[in-house]
């Protein structure tokens, strides 16, 4: 199974761009990445998703590389709302079962005023 | 407005006892899923179920059991075989893309 690895916490300055890394070195050719965000005792957030291609929306920007092995969460100017546990996550689909989205432990992400 | 709703939002039970957390969504989702959350950590995968009358086992089953009547509803019971059933526990439904979450039940058991 395709599992992530992030760094366990970062801070970014407010207004600053914050850019969150995660490794899914295992990851196959069918298999998504999604980013989630879990504000404290919430439910997670769906904040973008990609398979190879650089993706944009409101929120931020998802930078794949070529190998498919990294991505890069891009919060153009974060604010203060923006502290929160983020997840990458890989969407595996399996035929018999269908999607299953495996969580890791996240990057804690305390943005700074 | 559509949504995924699960309640109660906190929970109280005695050791020994099972107890029902209940998870609707009118989303008309497919599949559904539940999680356990423990503090610090990650979200593990206790079971999911992808058609009605029809769910699998996720990573952490044992000591949980589910049902999936109808696809609105996936309700999740904790009995007493879980040896720590205190924690955050989360339900999720998705179509095809991305997964959509309640807000959670934190169980706690005394």
């Amino acid at each position: 199974d395709a599992k992530t690895t992030q760094p366990p916490s970062m801070d970014c300055a407010e207004g600053r761009a914050a850019n969150l890394p995660c490794n899914h070195s295992t990851i196959s050719g069918n298999e998504y990445v999604y980013w989630y965000r879990q504000i404290h005792s919430q439910g997670p957030q769906y904040i973008i998703h990609g398979l190879k291609n650089n993706e944009t929306n409101e929120m931020a920007s998802l930078i794949i590389t070529e190998d498919r092995k990294s991505s890069t969460l891009i919060l153009p100017h974060a604010t203060l709302r923006d502290t929160a546990v983020y997840y990458c996550i890989v969407r595996v689909r399996r035929t018999n079962t269908g999607n299953q989205f495996y969580f890791g432990t996240g990057t804690s992400l305390t943005v700074i005023p | 407005d559509g949504g995924i709703t699960q309640s109660p939002k906190y929970l109280f039970r005695k050791e020994g006892q099972n107890v029902t957390l209940s998870c609707e969504q009118n989303l008309n989702h497919d599949a559904m899923y539940w999680y356990r959350q423990d503090p610090g950590q990650g979200l593990r995968l206790i079971y999911y179920s992808q058609i009605v009358n029809d769910f699998q086992k996720g990573d952490i089953a044992e000591g949980y059991s589910v049902s999936r009547e109808k696809k609105e509803s996936f309700p999740l019971t904790v009995t007493s075989a879980q040896k720590n059933p205190t924690a955050f526990y989360l339900c999720a439904s998705t179509k095809n893309t991305e997964a959509f979450f309640g807000q959670g039940t934190r169980l706690t058991v005394v």
